[in-house]
């Protein structure tokens, strides 16, 4: 079956760390999202590719890297400096059509981050 | 830009009762509108879409919704819910047209189902 996986449930950074959260998705959409999600503020965009080897800052990226060198493949790399980063990560994915305007998003299961 | 908002952040529900959530947006054309559904620990699950057409939808798990463009609302509604529903809801709205658009998430609505 078609679907997004991400890898691994469960991550934990030590301080001055960088870790990196794997996405990956079979269902030939070209449009990939991370989200993170924060009790009571629901889903806060991170970064967002339309396409391989394009990438566009949502509205949190600050502390936050991506790449998107595969069109299956859009891992996220939390870096040392998003002072903080505990929260539930989403990936998800869509068809982008350009006569369509917004379309539906797939998710995955999440990766829970936290602080040792 | 787009905005949602889900006034409810808690809701309780008999087993058996009828249940709808509130969501409001904001957005200056017809909008594309969604409902999804995340239980503890996992993903979001569409239940939902309108893009245009018929203004109440249909979906799955026996839910259904209904677009009011003269209320800026996208309720969604079950007439009779389980104890399986129990669950957080997210409303979320995009831009229409051409192009490639964003979505936009309410801050959720947590569904609690009583015996």
């Amino acid at each position: 079956d078609g679907g997004i996986t991400q890898s691994p449930k469960y991550l934990f950074r030590k301080e001055g760390q960088n870790v990196t959260l794997s996405c990956e998705q079979n269902l030939n959409h070209d449009a990939m999202y991370w989200y993170r999600q924060d009790p009571g503020q629901g889903l806060r965009l991170i970064y967002y590719s339309q396409i391989v080897n394009d990438f566009q800052k949502g509205d949190i990226a600050e502390g936050y890297s991506v790449s998107r060198e595969k069109k299956e493949s859009f891992p996220l790399t939390v870096t040392s400096a998003q002072k903080n980063p505990t929260a539930f990560y989403l990936c998800a994915s869509s068809i982008d059509s350009p006569h369509r305007g917004s379309q539906p998003q797939h998710f995955g299961d999440g990766t829970r981050l936290s602080i040792l | 830009a787009q905005s949602v908002t889900q006034p409810d952040i808690h809701i309780t529900v008999s087993e058996g009762a009828s249940l709808e959530l509130r969501c409001n947006y904001s957005y200056g054309a017809t909008p594309y509108l969604f409902w999804y559904v995340q239980s503890p620990g996992q993903g979001l699950q569409l239940l939902l879409k309108y893009f245009s057409g018929d203004t109440l939808v249909q979906g799955i798990k026996g839910f259904e919704a209904e677009f009011k463009r003269s209320q800026s609302s996208f309720n969604l509604r079950k007439p009779s819910v389980h104890w399986s529903d129990a669950a957080e809801y997210f409303c979320a709205v995009g831009a229409g047209g051409t192009g490639f658009q964003k979505l936009v998430f309410g801050t959720g609505t947590r569904l609690l189902v009583s015996p």
